[in-house]
């Protein structure tokens, strides 16, 4: 049973370049949300998606935006990047109805290097 | 702004020792707190989680005692072991339509041999 997969693993990019980070969820998972961890400190929530669409967004510019396509996998695009961007992105994967609904299981990250 | 609020922000512990992780949470829009325990260059990985309903839970030799009244949670780690040397992220679920989670701030475990 694959878990859940990011791509790529970690990447470079200069100030004002875009990126796209990917994610496969885990099996039977139907539901990515993206978290950003800055060096030291905990995930912050950026949103979710679930049947497509965004269903809720954390505190970040319109700079970050996504796309859960019909396989469930999901993209993170992060447009004008800065310096403060650098972090581990994170997808987490859940099912969001059920007995368990909506525990997460994160995958290993895709490193942001912004310089 | 909800808030998951954790401490120690490290911790040293001698192997065979229970190194004690407090969170306090700030209002009841939360209804699922889970730990995460996160190596370096790793994802975080879910290590144990309780409902609001329970007071104790144990897996294995992780437990976590949860105060409803006081909004604060704990990880227990029995018999430490080096191998636990680790960050360690309490959560907490937002009740609210889709599940976002709120982390803390982690604490950073040393497990000495």
């Amino acid at each position: 049973d694959a878990g859940v997969t990011q791509s790529p693993t970690h990447l470079i990019k200069t100030r004002g370049q875009q990126v796209t980070l990917r994610c496969s969820p885990k099996s039977g998972h139907d539901t990515v949300s993206w978290y950003q961890q800055a060096l030291g400190q905990g995930p912050q929530f950026i949103f979710q998606y679930y049947e497509e669409e965004e269903r809720q967004r954390g505190n970040f510019p319109d700079r970050f935006s996504g796309h859960q396509f019909p396989n469930y996998s999901s993209e993170l695009n992060v447009n004008a990047l800065l310096l403060g961007d650098s972090a581990l992105y994170l997808c987490a994967s859940s099912q969001l109805t059920g007995s368990v609904g909506n525990t997460i299981y994160f995958g290993e990250g895709s490193w942001l290097t912004v310089v | 702004q909800q808030q998951v609020k954790q401490s120690p922000q490290s911790l040293i512990v001698q192997k065979g020792g229970i190194p004690i992780i407090n969170c306090a949470y700030e209002n009841t829009a939360f209804d699922y707190f889970p730990w995460y325990q996160q190596f370096p260059g790793k994802g975080p990985a879910l290590l144990i989680a309780i409902r609001p309903d329970v007071s104790e839970k144990k897996e294995g030799r992780f437990t976590i005692s949860f105060n409803k009244s006081a909004k604060q949670f704990s990880l227990h780690i029995m018999d430490s072991q080096p191998g636990d040397s680790a960050t360690y992220f309490c959560a907490a679920r937002q009740t609210s339509g889709t599940y976002k989670y709120i982390f803390g701030t982690g604490t950073r475990l040393k497990v000495l041999a």
